[in-house]
This record gives structure tokens, sequence and C-alpha cells, in this order.
């Protein structure tokens, strides 16, 4: 079975800093990747995916990730975070073989402003 | 699109309590995820349908939990008796044509049991 680790557990950021938070994904096959955010309160929403081509993802709100293959890794960045991105952050895995998505446990983020 | 429609938004009840936790998916999605998030355990599915047919309930913590999808466009997770360690946000998720395509969620129901 896939697993997914996110390494940084809680990230603090000061305004206008660049944030890199960390995905390594364990499958050997084709994968399909995710991120999703969950504001203070709030549910879980799809920040950005992929699915094959460019390994360079955008999402939404500046957000970006990029798929290494032989890194088994899925990175978020994003050049400069504001206040407002302070959320808890999941990468997510799944594979074609199945139909369920693999979650990391989460990087809590706080930007400081 | 209303989304992934969950009921109620917050419960509180007491200790030995019967609890039903609502969800309605996304019109067309054709798998449902009941999912359980605390502090301490992250976020920890429960139990997944596929085409109203539940697929894996490995997840499920107990006895005291069950869940039913009794056509498409519905799904309850009842815990019963309600325990104060049971005490969560439950999300439910739905998607269409399998994991690949990623899941909607909802906006959850906070769990309360005193």
């Amino acid at each position: 079975a896939q697993s997914v680790s996110q390494h940084n557990h809680h990230v603090i950021l000061s305004e206008a800093a660049s944030l890199e938070l960390g995905c390594n994904y364990s499958y050997g096959g084709t994968v399909n990747l995710f991120w999703y955010v969950q504001y203070p309160g709030q549910h879980l929403q799809l920040l950005l995916k992929y699915f094959s081509g460019d390994p360079l993802v955008k999402g939404i709100k500046g957000f970006e990730a990029e798929f290494i293959k032989s890194k088994f890794s899925f990175n978020l960045r994003k050049p400069s975070v504001q206040w407002s991105d302070t959320a808890e952050y999941f990468c997510a895995v799944s594979t074609n073989a199945g139909n369920m998505l693999t979650f990391g446990g989460g990087t809590r983020l706080m930007v400081k402003p | 699109d209303a989304g992934v429609i969950q009921s109620p938004r917050h419960e509180v009840t007491e200790m030995g309590q019967e609890v039903t936790l609502r969800c309605k998916p996304i019109s067309g999605h054709n798998s449902l995820f009941w999912y359980r998030q605390t502090m301490m355990r992250g976020l920890e599915l429960l139990i997944y349908f596929n085409n109203n047919v539940p697929i894996d309930d490995s997840g499920m913590p107990e006895d005291r939990f069950s869940a039913k999808m009794p056509n498409a466009s519905f799904s309850t997770l009842k815990i019963q008796p309600s325990e104060p360690r049971d005490s969560a946000v439950y999300f439910c998720a739905s998607s269409v044509g399998g994991a690949g395509y990623g899941y909607t969620f909802g906006s959850g129901t906070r769990l309360t049991v005193v």
C-alpha cells in the first residue's frame, strides 16, 4: 500500500517569506498527486493536482507544486506567503489501481503578520 | 452545485446517547468517504462506499460505529452508544470516477460528547 510523508509538521514564517512544504510518497507505479488546504475551522479544499504532463503544476492563490518522479516527491511552493495562508496543508496520493486517496499527516503553517 | 452537504454542523450529546451524522454527496459522484479528524490522530478514513456499497470499513474504530448508504444521494454514520473519546470533526467526501479526480469535502460535523 502507498504511504505519504510530510516531514514538516509545523512551519512558522513571516509575511512575504517563501514557502516550500515537503511531500514524499512511496509507490512504484503511476500516481495522481494532490495538495489540499484546511483553513482554521473549515473543511479541506483542493489547492492543486497533478495527473500527467508538465510536472510543474500551478494551483489557486499563487501556489505551485513540482512532481519529481525520481525523488517520489511533490513539494508545495509559494514565492511570498500572506497571513491569510495560515492553514494546515495536506498532501495526498492516489494510484490507478485504487479508489482511495492516501493523505499525509499534514503541515500546520502559521504566517506572522 | 451545492457541494457535499453534511448535517448537523455541530452536535453536543451526552455519553451513552446515539448520534447520527448525515451526508448528501454531490449528484453524480459514485464514491463516498467518511473521515474523522482529531488533534491527536489527524485525519482518519473510517469507511468508504462505491456505488452505495461499502468497500472498506477497516477504519471504523469499533462496533459502536456503523455507516449506511441506502441510495446514491444519502449516507449516515451512526455512533451508538457515544463516548467522550468520539469527540472529533467528522467529514464526508465524495468523488466521481475514483480517487484519481480527488475528493470534494463537506463542511464537517463537529461532535462533542460530554
